[in-house]
């Protein structure tokens, strides 16, 4: 079946480490987003990319990092330096020059 | 730029009851919207889009929504609750930049439907 996917589904990191959440999909799209939830803010952007090895930051990048080496691949790292990285970290997709965005299941992130 | 503004953050429902959930957007191009809906735990699954074609769009599990230009709203309605509509639901805009160039997808808040038996 064709789909986005992440993992873990639930992520625990102890203060002062990295961690990098996985993103997956098999759907040939071109572009992936990074989005990060908080209760009652909706959702935010983080990092987006529209072609391999190419990504532009979102409205939040500070504490975060991506790369994108393979077009079905766009792990994000959450660093040390983000200051509150407790969120659901949800991950979409989509054709370039397409408006529909496809999610994935999400990772939750709890920090120590 | 763009925004989206949902009224309500909270909407609570009768089951078999009329669910409307309502959504204000400000675009300085023409708007594509979306409304998404999201289970506990999960990702967002898209409900219906609007794409400049007709005005009412019909999506998933018996929800529509009507685009009014000269409101700037994009409501969603559903004529009778179920049990399993309880979910967060979020409306969304993208500006049409046209091409093959980047429009940033804007989320509002999200509004948390409730159905009571």
């Amino acid at each position: 079946d064709g789909g986005i996917t992440q993992s873990p589904k639930y992520l625990f990191r102890k203060e002062g480490q990295n961690v990098t959440l996985s993103c997956e999909q098999n759907l040939n799209h071109d572009a992936m987003y990074w989005y990060r939830q908080d209760p009652g803010q909706g959702l935010r952007l983080i990092y987006y990319s529209q072609i391999v090895n190419d990504f532009q930051k979102g409205d939040i990048a500070e504490g975060y990092s991506v790369s994108r080496e393979k077009k079905e691949s766009f792990p994000l790292t959450v660093t040390s330096a983000q200051k509150n990285p407790t969120a659901f970290y949800l991950c979409a997709s989509t054709y370039r020059g397409e408006r529909t965005q496809y999610f994935g299941p999400g990772t939750r992130l709890t920090v120590l | 730029a763009q925004s989206v503004t949902q009224l309500g953050s909270h909407v609570s429902v009768s089951e078999g009851a009329l669910v409307l959930l309502r959504c204000n957007y400000s675009s300085s191009v023409p708007p594509y919207l979306f409304w998404y809906v999201q289970y506990p735990n999960q990702g967002l699954q898209l409900l219906l889009k609007y794409t400049s074609a007709a005005t009412l769009v019909k999506g998933i599990n018996g929800f529509e929504a009507e685009f009014k230009k000269s409101e700037t709203s994009f409501h969603l309605t559903k004529p009778s609750a179920h049990m399993s509509d309880a979910a967060e639901y979020f409306c969304a805009v993208i500006g049409d930049a046209g091409g093959t160039s980047y429009g940033k997808l804007t989320f509002g808040q999200g509004t948390i439907l409730t159905v009571h038996p």
